[in-house]
This record gives structure tokens, sequence and C-alpha cells, in this order.
């Protein structure tokens, strides 16, 4: 059975850093890309960033791109968002989600529980 | 960036019932890659359909996609209460994945 599970998610005030962590089991997971989608409270879904299954290519939406790394270590199948210079706009539930395929420009079969993460003073 | 736009934003409908939903990209997708999801409150979204009309493991087959080019539907037949939820489309053929607005079935 496929299982993500998230963490580090907490209240952090602007300008501030966190970093996301999401552990998978249940697949093979260099095989897969992996993808942070954010929902802000009582909005949609917006993608944030995905990272294929090698690490070698990444993407970052406009709204985080300069500020936030999405990397993964193979090795402990775990997929991180690294999150500075946050702002009020970026407070949202964080998915981690595993795309269809190896490259991240991909559907996602599979979901974590989401983390809640707060910017604010 | 390729905008999707769903309509309605709201549906209120009784069980038992077929209804329609709506997505239009700003641009012709390539090859189909539109996917539909569902998201409960307080859920993560659940894939219901990828290549605007491969139902996903495990998803009951009153839910059905179909479409090409800019337009794109989900139909869900026979309306049970457990699909009262918020649907989203995302497409995935072009950078940056982007996802429709969302339409609220109520049940």
């Amino acid at each position: 059975e496929v299982q993500l599970v998230e963490s580090g998610g907490g209240l952090v005030q602007p300008g501030g850093p966190l970093r996301l962590s999401c552990v998978a089991s249940g697949f093979t997971f260099n095989k897969y890309a992996m993808i942070w989608v954010r929902q802000a409270p009582g909005k949609g879904l917006e993608w944030v960033s995905g990272i294929n299954g090698r690490g070698a290519s990444r993407l970052y939406a406009d709204s985080v791109k300069g500020r936030f790394t999405i990397s993964r270590d193979n090795s402990k199948n775990t997929v991180y968002l690294e999150m500075n210079s946050l702002r009020a706009e970026d407070t949202a539930t964080y998915f981690c989600a595993k795309a269809v395929s190896y490259e991240w420009l991909s559907e996602m079969d599979h979901w974590g529980q989401g983390v809640p993460v707060t910017v604010s003073s | 960036e390729i905008v999707l736009t769903q309509s309605p934003g709201t549906l209120s409908l009784s069980p038992g019932e077929r209804t329609t939903l709506s997505c239009r990209a700003s641009q012709s997708l390539t090859a189909r890659f539109l996917a539909w999801y569902q998201q409960k409150p307080g859920q993560a979204p659940r894939l219901l359909v990828s290549g605007a009309s491969t139902r996903a493991s495990g998803i009951p087959d009153r839910f059905s996609g179909s479409g090409s080019g800019t337009d794109f539907t989900l139909t869900i037949s026979r309306l049970e209460p457990e699909d009262s939820a918020v649907y989203y489309c995302q497409q995935y053929g072009n950078s940056p994945l982007t996802f429709g607005g969302g339409t609220k079935v109520e049940i």
C-alpha cells in the first residue's frame, strides 16, 4: 500500500524558513516523480513544485521560484520542500503527491494527508 | 501558462441524478493530458480520471470523463450522497501544471 507522510509544518514568522518532509513507502521511490501541491484556507489547489525520479529535473511555480527548493533523498524514500523568505500568502496546507510517471509533468495518483503551514507574526 | 476554467461553481443535486462538470482550457491540451480529482472536506484529493477518460484504479464506473482540445467534462451518473465533494481538473501536458478552480457538488 502506498503511503505518503508529511511533516515539518507549523507556525513561522514572515521572512522565516521552514522545511517540509514527505516519507514514502509502498512503491519503488526512485522510479516516480514527486510533487508538492498547496491549498490556502478555503481555496483551490495550487501546484508548487515537482522533481523527477532521480532528482535531475525540477520546476517551481512562479509564486515560489527563488524562495522554495525541492529535493529528494532516494536512499531515505523522502522528498523535501525547503521554504525560505516565507510570506503570509504561503499560508496553506501542503500536500506531497506521487506522480504517475518518472517525470513531474504528470497526474498524481497518491497523496499525503497534508501538513499545515501558517506564516504569521 | 494554461488556465483551466471550471463551471459551474456549485451544483445542488439529488441522489440518483446525473450531472456533468465542465473544464475549459485556455489552449488546446497536449494529447488529452487532463485529470480529474475529487476532494472531500478535510481530505486529500483523490485521482478519479486521467488521460481525459481513463478511470483510476478503484473508481466506480458512474464516473466518466470525456473531451479533447480545450473542452473536457466529468460526468457522474446516479449520484450518491458520498459524491458530495469539490471536483478539480488538472492539466499535465504543459509546464507549469495547473488546476481549475473547482466545482462543488452538493447532494
